[in-house]
């Protein structure tokens, strides 16, 4: 079993859609979690970051962790043509000097207008 | 703020060659640089992790005599791919942190390399 699984997609909605993109990870000792969003051949752009378990707002964007279920998840709102990208979810298990990312396959979104 | 620039963003070299490739921290002071590499539509894997002034670690199966990385300050951090072959065409990318800037790290735009 992978560390971290996520849903290659291709996920498409029309534009205006709620968008729920998740990730399972099966190492409990993760406890730093990030959304980042990567266009086609451009590096990560980070999206959202949470620490342990709870929600995150940030504008059209909620990320949200339950590390009781090792599940994260991303909604996207009032999805835009913008918003068309490949979305990977990335976790760590210390902040400090051991820092590691982990990713997720990433899940290519494509918004409709 | 926390901008990362990478160089090149793209190269084509031949078999045999090296190529180097260079990351820079333009806004805040890189103490650990990380490289990852990424083929087409899967994941970013992590090559090696560096900090300043020390050897970096690399990650198990990444030869370390094929991917020479220094961190030699703390803006700038480069990987050079030794004798370069086609097997090592792939997307390069690096990503910096700071300690004193909370627990994220910044990525570079990504550096595509083929190897003819």
């Amino acid at each position: 079993q992978k560390e971290v699984e996520q849903d290659p997609g291709p996920l498409s909605v029309p534009e205006g859609a709620i968008v729920s993109l998740n990730c399972t990870y099966s190492n409990s000792a993760f406890q730093y979690f990030m959304w980042y969003r990567q266009y086609s051949r451009k590096g990560p752009e980070l999206l959202m970051y949470t620490y342990s378990s709870g929600n995150k707002e940030d504008g059209r964007f909620t990320a949200q962790v339950d590390k009781s279920s090792k599940y994260i998840s991303l909604f996207i709102r009032d999805s835009q043509p913008s918003d068309s990208a490949t979305y990977l979810c990335a976790m760590s298990a210390d902040g400090g000097s051991n820092y590691k990312l982990t990713f997720g396959k990433g899940t290519l979104l494509t918004v409709n207008p | 703020g926390a901008v990362v620039s990478q160089h090149p963003s793209w190269v084509i070299c031949k078999s045999g060659t090296s190529v180097k490739i260079e990351c820079r921290s333009l806004d805040f002071q890189a103490t650990t640089m990380f490289w990852y590499r990424q083929f087409p539509k899967q994941s970013l894997m992590l090559m090696a992790t560096s900090n300043e002034g020390s050897k970096a670690t690399y990650e198990q199966g990444v030869e370390k005599d094929k991917f020479l990385i220094n961190h030699a300050s703390l803006t700038l951090s480069t990987l050079t791919v030794t004798s370069a072959h086609p097997e090592d065409s792939s997307f390069y990318i690096c990503s910096a942190k700071e300690s004193y800037r909370g627990d994220e790290a910044f990525f570079g735009q990504g550096t595509r390399l083929t190897v003819v």
